[in-house]
């Protein structure tokens, strides 16, 4: 069955350094989401992506940065991962972007940083 | 996006059918109802919608007052597996929207 898968699953790592999270949909979706899930704060949209190469910040874009070459890629980077990105991270896509449309989310990286 | 109110949690025994309420007394007429769910340790995951008629598909149905200031998911038989938060939210058609907005939900509990 198609879908979105996220990579890795877990991932542990220090302050500091770089770590990229992976999202992969085989749904050819025009939109692309990436969001963080805090116990208090519910989700929340880090970035989001339109197309191939167009790219929008959402809520929290600060100390991420994303790219997307190709539509069914969208991966997210921590350039210097702080403790304060601690969190469980949800990638969702979508064929459009308008209320009447789900967002398809895949299983989460839990993402530790020490 | 308009305010939705679900009760905090539920509970169900296997095998039996589940209502699960959702009250959103201001929703607008372009304003579609959703319904996720987000089992232990997954990503939410999408469930149902509509705008005015009432929805049915493999997973779920989605009933919605007259009025539409109401709606309940009907899962028709619960199993171990359904044991998860339902998170209904609205989502207004006419604008762009990419932000998902979950409120707490509701735990739903399913009895062996």
């Amino acid at each position: 069955d198609a879908g979105i898968t996220q990579s890795p699953r877990y991932k542990i790592t220090e302050t500091g350094r770089q770590v990229t999270l992976m999202c992969h949909q085989t749904w050819s979706h025009s939109y692309m989401f990436w969001y963080r899930q805090d116990l208090g704060h519910g989700l929340r949209l880090i970035y989001y992506s339109a197309a191939a190469d167009i790219t929008d910040k959402g809520e929290v874009p600060d100390g991420y940065v994303v790219s997307r070459s190709k539509t069914e890629n969208f991966p997210l980077t921590l350039e210097s991962a702080t403790r304060s990105q601690t969190s469980v991270y949800f990638c969702a896509s979508s064929t459009r972007d308008v209320g009447n449309q789900p967002q398809h989310f895949g299983d989460g990286t839990r993402l530790s940083i020490l | 996006d308009a305010k939705t109110t679900q009760p905090n949690s539920m509970e169900s025994n296997e095998e039996e059918p589940v209502h699960l309420p959702c009250n959103h007394s201001t929703i607008s007429g372009t304003d579609y109802i959703h319904w996720y769910r987000q089992l232990p340790s997954q990503g939410p995951e999408y469930v149902i919608h509509g705008l005015t008629s009432n929805v049915n598909n493999r997973m779920a149905s989605l009933a919605i007052a007259e009025d539409r200031k109401s709606s309940t998911l009907i899962l028709h038989r619960a199993t171990l597996r359904d044991a998860a938060v339902y998170y209904c939210i609205l989502r207004d058609v006419s604008a762009a929207n990419s932000k998902l907005t979950f409120g707490k939900g509701i735990t739903l509990s399913v009895r062996p």
